[in-house]
């Protein structure tokens, strides 16, 4: 069965650099959702995606925006890297919200040297 | 604002062990409950996930149950194996379309 998809996998960058991940959700799958996890912490919710517009959003620093596109796959951009940026980085899909759960990414593990 | 706590934090049991890992959320208007499993540096796994209408799901050697009253979830795994070793995160549907994770739980099962 088709998974969600994240790219790249891993990623340097160096401080004050731009990072963009792009995340693609199980077929069909509308609504997309992005978590930042730092070392030795939980995941914490940065924002979501429903049909194309924002629906929610969490601790998204200004430096950071998304959006996500007219075939449902998402991009999160980060501008001025800072060295507390690097953490795994989960994209997720589920259809309808959450009724039936969240599926996850393998992630992107951002580093800024 | 919903808060998820997971205890123990850490738990390391002999290979065979029954053992139980508990979910506790500090508001019981829930929609849904999902457990994950995590590897060091890997992704999120969904084990099960439990609607609040429910009151357990299993799945092979594992169950969860729910009490939304006492605002509580239990993630039961019967007769662990060394494979079974990760960190198991729990996390809250409050209808806000985001789930609040819990802190997670390392277990560590010694062959």
């Amino acid at each position: 069965a088709a998974g969600v998809i994240q790219s790249p996998r891993h990623l340097i960058k160096e401080k004050r650099e731009t990072a963009t991940l792009k995340c693609y959700p199980i077929p069909r799958h509308d609504t997309v959702y992005w978590y930042q996890q730092g070392p030795g912490q939980d995941p914490q919710f940065l924002i979501s995606f429903y049909e194309k517009m924002q629906s929610d959003k969490g601790s998204i620093p200004d430096r950071f925006s998304a959006q996500q596109f007219s075939d449902y796959h998402s991009e999160l951009n980060m501008s001025s890297l800072e060295l507390g940026d690097s953490a795994l980085y989960f994209c997720a899909s589920s259809f309808g919200g959450l009724n039936y759960g969240y599926t996850f990414g393998s992630g992107t593990r951002l580093t800024v040297v | 604002k919903q808060e998820v706590t997971q205890i123990p934090a850490a738990l390391s049991v002999p290979e065979g062990e029954n053992l139980v890992l508990n979910c506790s959320f500090t508001d019981s208007a829930i929609y849904n409950l999902q457990w994950f499993r995590q590897d060091p540096g890997k992704g999120l796994t969904s084990l099960l996930l439990i609607q609040s209408s429910q009151r357990e799901q299993t799945s092979g050697r594992l169950n969860a149950s729910l009490d939304k009253s006492s605002g509580r979830s239990t993630l039961y795994i019967a007769a662990s194996q060394p494979g079974d070793s990760a960190t198991y995160l729990c996390a809250v549907d409050s209808g806000t379309y985001k789930y609040i994770f819990g802190t997670g739980t390392r277990l560590k099962v010694l062959a």
